[in-house]
Formats: C-alpha cells, sequence, structure tokens
C-alpha cells in the first residue's frame, strides 16, 4: 500500500550542482504534480503533468525541469541548485479525466524530500 | 487570481475539546471545490475533509466537520473531542472548477493539543 513514493527524503548540494528527485505512484493515477513548500507559507507548485507525456508549468517552474517517465513516474530535476531552491519537496498525484476534470478528487502525496543547498 | 488566507498561525486546546480553525478565500468564480488537509510531524500531506461549492450541506467526517459559508467565502474546519494524534499543520486549499489541476493553499495553522 506504498501510494506516492518519493526518494531521496533527504538531501544537501552545493550551489550549482544538479539532481533529480524521483517520484512514483502505484494507483493508477494520470496527473501528477511537483511543488515546494517553505516556511510560513502554503505549497506553491512547480510543474504538473496531466497526463503521461504533457508537462505544464505551475506557480514557480524557474530553475526546474520534469520528465512524466511513464504513468507511474515523475520525476523533478535542478539543473544548476541555487540556495533559493533550499525547501522541502513534494510530489502528488490525483484521479482526473483525459480532458483535465478532476472533479471533488484529491491529491495524494508522498512524504517529500527536504533538500539543502549550500 | 484566486487567494485563499489562514488568519491563525498558530492555535491550542485542550485534549478532548472542540477547536475551529478558520479559512476565507477570494473567488469571483461560483463552481469550486474547497479541501482540508493535515500535515503531521512526519511531512506527509493527509486528506482530512473536502466540500464542493455546489452543496450547500456542511461535510463531515467523525470528529472533523466543516463550517461553508459561500456568501462570506468562509470555510472552517471543527474538530471535536480533540486528540493528541490531531497536533499538526491544517492547510486550506481551493481549487476551481475550471483550473482542474492547481490547489491554491493557504499559509496553514499549527494545531497544538495540551494534555
Amino acid at each position: 500500500n506504498a501510494g506516492v513514493t518519493q526518494t531521496p527524503k533527504f538531501q544537501v548540494l552545493k550551489t550549482g550542482q544538479s539532481m533529480t528527485l524521483q517520484c512514483a505512484q502505484d494507483m493508477n493515477h494520470n496527473s501528477m504534480y511537483w511543488y515546494r513548500q517553505d516556511p510560513g507559507m502554503g505549497l506553491r507548485l512547480i510543474y504538473y503533468s496531466a497526463s503521461e507525456g504533457t508537462t505544464d508549468k505551475g506557480e514557480v517552474p524557474n530553475g526546474y525541469n520534469v520528465s512524466r517517465l511513464n504513468k507511474r513516474e515523475f520525476s523533478l530535476r535542478l539543473e544548476s541548485a541555487a540556495p533559493s531552491q533550499t525547501s522541502v519537496y513534494f510530489c502528488a498525484s490525483s484521479v482526473c479525466t483525459g480532458e483535465g476534470y478532476c472533479g471533488n478528487q484529491p491529491q495524494h502525496f508522498g512524504d517529500g524530500t527536504r533538500l539543502s543547498i549550500l | 487570481a484566486q487567494t485563499v488566507t489562514q488568519s491563525q498561525p498558530e492555535m491550542s486546546v485542550q485534549e478532548a475539546e472542540t477547536v475551529t480553525l478558520s479559512c476565507t478565500y477570494d473567488t469571483s468564480e461560483s463552481d469550486y471545490y474547497l479541501f482540508w488537509y493535515k500535515q503531521p510531524p512526519s511531512r506527509q500531506m493527509i486528506l482530512v475533509i473536502r466540500q464542493e461549492a455546489y452543496k450547500q450541506q456542511n461535510a463531515t467526517e467523525n470528529r472533523f466537520s466543516v463550517n461553508f459559508q459561500k456568501a462570506a467565502k468562509s470555510f472552517s474546519l471543527k474538530i471535536s473531542d480533540s486528540q493528541l494524534g490531531d497536533a499538526a499543520m491544517y492547510f486550506c486549499a481551493y481549487r476551481s472548477a475550471d483550473s482542474n489541476y492547481q490547489l491554491i493553499w493557504g499559509a496553514g495553522t499549527k494545531l497544538i493539543i495540551k494534555p
């Protein structure tokens, strides 16, 4: 009963390094999301994937790239990490139709990745 | 653009008592969905309760219920018989029926349960 699995759980990077955060869901959801959570703020959407093969920018996409590898997996890449990207990153998934209708379906979240950039 | 405001950064309640967390939102839309999520220290976001704007009846889930006031754009969460396990950050979120992907989040309320 894994749900949404994120790896790694913690990571420390130096400025300028790159890394990829991995996310996989086993609920057969077609929509997936990447958020960041900063102190005193709600979650902010970085990128989302409405369905396999599509990705779109969210509220704060600068400095990030994503790949929807298949229906299960959605990765987030930092090409050149900056201290401003220090945050907790959450992956989520939900059930939506192919036309993008989610109705009252909630998003299901992973445990998050705490990323520190020095 | 829609916004969600949680005006209480922190709330505390005695175990077994009732507490209400407030949430207001700003929108010009008539069709939308509202959610309350709980984030315990383990960090995972867990759905507590959801409400469809077209439903007049307030949603309930065991000890959790909402007071949805559409005209006032208010969506408060009431927790009855508070338990130590209820201690967490609580986030209110809004999703437009037209913009089906993006959830708009409040900044959260930290709930402390006093034994």
